[in-house]
């Protein structure tokens, strides 16, 4: 069974705040792992791809651990652009070679003034 | 940039009738799948393809069909649309896997389908 688990929120932050967010999985075959976010009524669109050794894209600071199953999602100095509903994305892989993308629910972030 | 776009941004359609909704991206890509997302169920992947003329079942496949005659291509279709199919649809695509390593996934606009 697949599963990808984000608490749903809402986070509420003031600007320049910093939060983090969590997601676990459940597949420990799992090799690929990304960040989303999709704005209200819109397409999710790629944050960030996360790697073994963390990674970093400005604000945005991404972590794995695969002994726990667990990802993050840091983000720094919150803009009130960054209001958005942030989607934990992991591969599943399956039979015969074919790979798919499990999403979770979500986490919703509002950032106000 | 990658663009996928999905033929309709807003549909309304009535019960038992044939809906098809396209999908066309512009990369080359490989992939492509079809998911609908419903409030506090998330993305549900439908079906999805990898390569021209194949198809896999995703999760929840019941309903619905697909097509993929060409590379650019890939069709979601309602064999006889139910209230309970009402929904947004997302289409995306991306570049073929590396070995298991999948690649992100571009989305087109959406398609909110209303069934009447």
């Amino acid at each position: 069974r697949k599963e990808v688990e984000q608490d749903p929120g809402p986070f509420n932050v003031p600007e320049g705040a910093t939060v983090a967010f969590n997601c676990t999985y459940s597949n420990s075959a799992s090799q690929s792992f990304f960040w989303y976010r999709q704005d209200c009524r819109k397409e999710p669109r790629l944050l960030m791809s996360v790697y073994s050794s963390g990674n970093e894209d400005g604000r945005f600071t991404a972590q794995l651990n695969r002994a726990s199953q667990y990802i993050s999602l840091l983000i720094r100095d919150s803009k009130l652009s960054d209001s958005a509903t942030y989607l934990c994305v992991v591969n599943h892989p399956g039979r015969a070679g074919y790979s798919t993308l499990t999403f979770g629910k979500g986490t919703m972030l509002l950032v106000s003034p | 940039d990658v663009k996928v776009t999905q033929s309709s941004r807003y549909l309304v359609k009535r019960t038992g009738e044939k809906v098809f909704l396209e999908c066309v991206q512009d990369m080359d890509h490989e992939n492509m799948f079809w998911y609908r997302q419903d409030p506090g169920l998330g993305l549900r992947l439908i079906y999805f393809s990898y390569d021209v003329k194949m198809k896999e079942k995703g999760d929840i496949p019941e309903g619905y069909s697909v097509s993929r005659e060409k590379k650019e291509r890939f069709s979601l279709i309602l064999e006889s649309a139910s209230t309970n199919q009402t929904s947004m649809y997302l289409c995306a695509s991306s570049p073929a896997l590396v070995g298991q390593w999948n690649q992100p996934q571009h989305f087109g606009d959406g398609t909110r389908l209303s069934i009447l």
